[in-house]
């Protein structure tokens, strides 16, 4: 089945810097690759994804690109905030019938002020 | 906006016990699933579930395990005789068909 590896396990950066979290993925049947935010004590939130047809996709400072020959995919987060401190979670999935996702470990982001 | 919500938020059970974890998806959606994330862990899938039946699940989800939707809003997961591994927090979700699946903010389950 798929298994999906995520990096680094927790990232400091300081307030404006960006920030970059990495994630590899094994099904190359994969084709929806989500991110997803949480912060304590709370659910997962989608924050952005992107399909295996299209390479790179941004949603104001943040950003996710897809490699599919290299199956990897990356959340970029720019300017970031103090407010952005959280764990976020990637995932696959091959959205058939639904979509069960396959989670990375997870990225404890701080952003330090 | 609509939202997956679930009951109770935390429940704490004497091992061997039987617990039910209740969630009311979104109303239009039709996929319906459960996810289990251990403290510190990662977030893992348990079961999914369509037009009334089960239809993926995992190595985790045992015979310990059931799901149901007993009424047309109601998603519940019954773990039949809990035991001290089982603590963790459970997340329901739900989407309409593919795409984006939107979790509820989850019950802790604490296993004595």
């Amino acid at each position: 089945g798929e298994n999906v590896e995520q990096h680094p396990s927790t990232l400091s950066v300081q307030e404006g810097d960006s920030a970059v979290i990495k994630c590899t993925y094994s099904d190359s049947a994969s084709n929806y690759f989500p991110w997803y935010k949480q912060e304590l004590g709370k659910g997962p939130q989608l924050i952005i994804d992107i399909r295996s047809n299209v390479g790179e996709k941004k949603d104001q400072r943040i950003a996710v690109t897809l490699n599919k020959t290299a199956k990897h995919f990356s959340l970029h987060i720019t300017e970031t905030q103090p407010e952005d401190s959280a764990v976020y979670f990637c995932a696959a999935s091959k959205m058939e019938y639904g979509n069960k996702l396959v989670f990375g470990a997870g990225t404890i982001l701080r952003v330090k002020s | 906006e609509p939202e997956v919500t679930q009951t109770p938020s935390h429940q704490v059970t004497q091992m061997g016990q039987e617990v039910i974890l209740r969630c009311v998806p979104i109303s239009n959606h039709l996929y319906f699933y459960w996810y289990r994330q251990i403290l510190g862990q990662k977030v893992e899938f348990l079961v999914s579930f369509y037009n009334n039946e089960i239809s993926e699940k995992s190595e985790i989800f045992d015979d310990q395990f059931s799901v149901e939707r007993p009424d047309g809003s109601n998603f519940t997961l019954k773990i039949r005789s809990t035991k001290l591994e089982d603590s963790a927090m459970y997340f329901c979700a739900s989407n309409r068909n593919t795409g984006e699946l939107f979790f509820g903010e989850g019950s802790r389950l604490t296993v004595l």
